[in-house]
């Protein structure tokens, strides 16, 4: 059956740290994998990764794809109370979309 | 552009009662999807639509039926309420299967 996993469910840093989330999936036929943002309503877009190897940025996130090792990592530097927030990794396989429960981060002043 | 828009935001039901979610987009987009989302979860398929007039199953299917006859638009119908449909409920829209979504602000059901 196909699974996405997350790790960790929670984390609680301080602003200015550096987090590491992860996402690791077992699908067939992978198509691609996306990063959310849900703050207290609908998820947002950050990233949609498709080849392996291939870092993706924006400002202080990125994230990497590894389809060997089926893993997925998003990085968030210097962060600040604003990236505090759930983050779902979702897997395309096909027509099929599977999301992972999320890391919740929060980011203490 | 409004983007995805779902009404209502707030419904409560009795349980066996019928409803039907709205769902519509302006973006042309031919994907588009239903999820769940219960605490502690993250989000799950019920159904999607590639295209006008193709609906398919996902992951959570059972107690929802959905119609897609125009691009714009795709209801999800509740038949029978049951407490087990309690939950937040997006719609989402895509230009293609598999790539970046656009999701509703959502509407929260409680089936009592």
């Amino acid at each position: 059956e196909d699974k996405v996993v997350q790790s960790p469910l929670s984390l609680v840093v301080h602003e200015g740290d550096t987090v590491t989330l992860n996402c690791s999936y077992e699908v067939t036929n992978f198509r691609s994998l996306l990063w959310y943002k849900q703050e207290k309503k609908a998820p947002t877009f950050l990233f949609m990764l498709t080849s392996s190897g291939i870092e993706k940025k924006s400002g202080r996130l990125s994230s990497i794809l590894d389809k060997k090792e089926l893993f997925s990592i998003l990085n968030i530097t210097a962060t600040q109370t604003g990236d505090s927030a759930v983050y779902l990794c979702a897997v395309h396989n096909n027509n099929d979309m599977r999301f992972g429960a999320g890391t919740r981060l929060t980011v203490k002043p | 552009n409004a983007g995805v828009t779902q009404t209502p935001k707030f419904q409560v039901l009795k349980t066996g009662q019928s409803m039907t979610l709205q769902c519509a987009q302006d973006m042309n987009h031919e994907y588009m999807s239903w999820y769940r989302q219960d605490p502690g979860m993250g989000l799950r398929l019920i159904h999607y639509s590639v295209g006008a007039g193709i609906t398919d199953q996902g992951e959570v299917p059972n107690g929802y039926n959905v119609s897609r006859s125009t691009t714009e638009d795709f209801p999800l119908r509740l038949l029978s309420a049951a407490p087990s449909q309690t939950s937040v409920y997006f719609c989402a829209s895509s230009y293609s299967t598999g790539g970046r979504q656009y999701f509703g602000p959502g509407t929260r059901l409680t089936v009592t």
